[in-house]
């Protein structure tokens, strides 16, 4: 069964460009969930969709924003970025939430923000 | 607000010495796992503890869960060089959909 996978592996962008990150999750996984993992602050949760909808979101500024498409496959997308945004960007499915399953993740797009 | 500690931040140990990282968490889930992460790559699961008292062993790690004292421990027994990497904890809270993650262990491990 092929995992989580993410494009793509690397951007460079510049201050006040926007990028779309995307996420082919674990055929059969219905959700999909996005974290941003930073030195300083670790991993923190961003959304979390399932069946197309965002059923939960983390504390980020509206510039970051998700969706989910009838196959499962997720989008993320960040507009006007700053420097603050420089991650790595992880997508993770799961079969059935809150039932003892882990989450899959994904390789993750390194993001660098100049 | 629901918060998963870890500690240690960092752990340097010598090969075939033991040592045990801990994970408080304040949840009620009691649902607790435990990822690997290694340089530049993403986190591999490593554990799934799903009940007070439950043990999973997987080579030198092996991974407890006391649900009372909100506490999980990751043991790692005769450590070698391969075991070197980033170890966190996560919950996933009551409705399943958030994964919250501690601060994570890098682990190093000298010859």
């Amino acid at each position: 069964k092929a995992g989580v996978t993410q494009t793509p592996r690397y951007l460079i962008k510049t201050r006040g460009q926007q990028v779309t990150l995307s996420c082919s999750p674990i055929s059969g996984h219905r959700s999909v969930s996005w974290y941003q993992q930073t030195p300083g602050q670790g991993l923190q949760f961003l959304f979390e969709y399932f069946s197309e909808t965002q059923r939960n979101k983390g504390n980020f500024p509206g510039r970051f924003s998700g969706r989910q498409f009838s196959n499962s496959r997720s989008e993320m997308n960040v507009s006007t970025l700053e420097l603050g945004d420089s991650a790595l960007y992880l997508c993770a499915s799961i079969l059935a939430p809150g039932q003892g399953n882990p989450l899959h993740f994904g390789n993750g797009t390194r993001l660098t923000v100049t | 607000e629901l918060k998963v500690e870890q500690n240690p931040l960092f752990l340097s140990m010598q090969e075939g010495k033991n040592y045990t990282i801990y994970c408080n968490y304040s949840t009620t889930s009691d649902r607790l796992y435990w990822y690997r992460q290694d340089p530049g790559k993403s986190l591999e699961s490593l554990f799934v503890l799903l009940s007070n008292g439950a043990v999973k062993q997987e080579g030198r790690l092996m991974a407890s869960l006391d649900t009372k004292a909100r506490l999980s421990t990751l043991h790692i027994t005769a450590a070698v060089h391969d075991l070197s990497a980033t170890y966190f904890c996560a919950v996933d809270g009551n409705t399943g959909n958030q994964f919250y993650f501690g601060t994570g262990t890098s682990l190093t491990v000298i010859p």
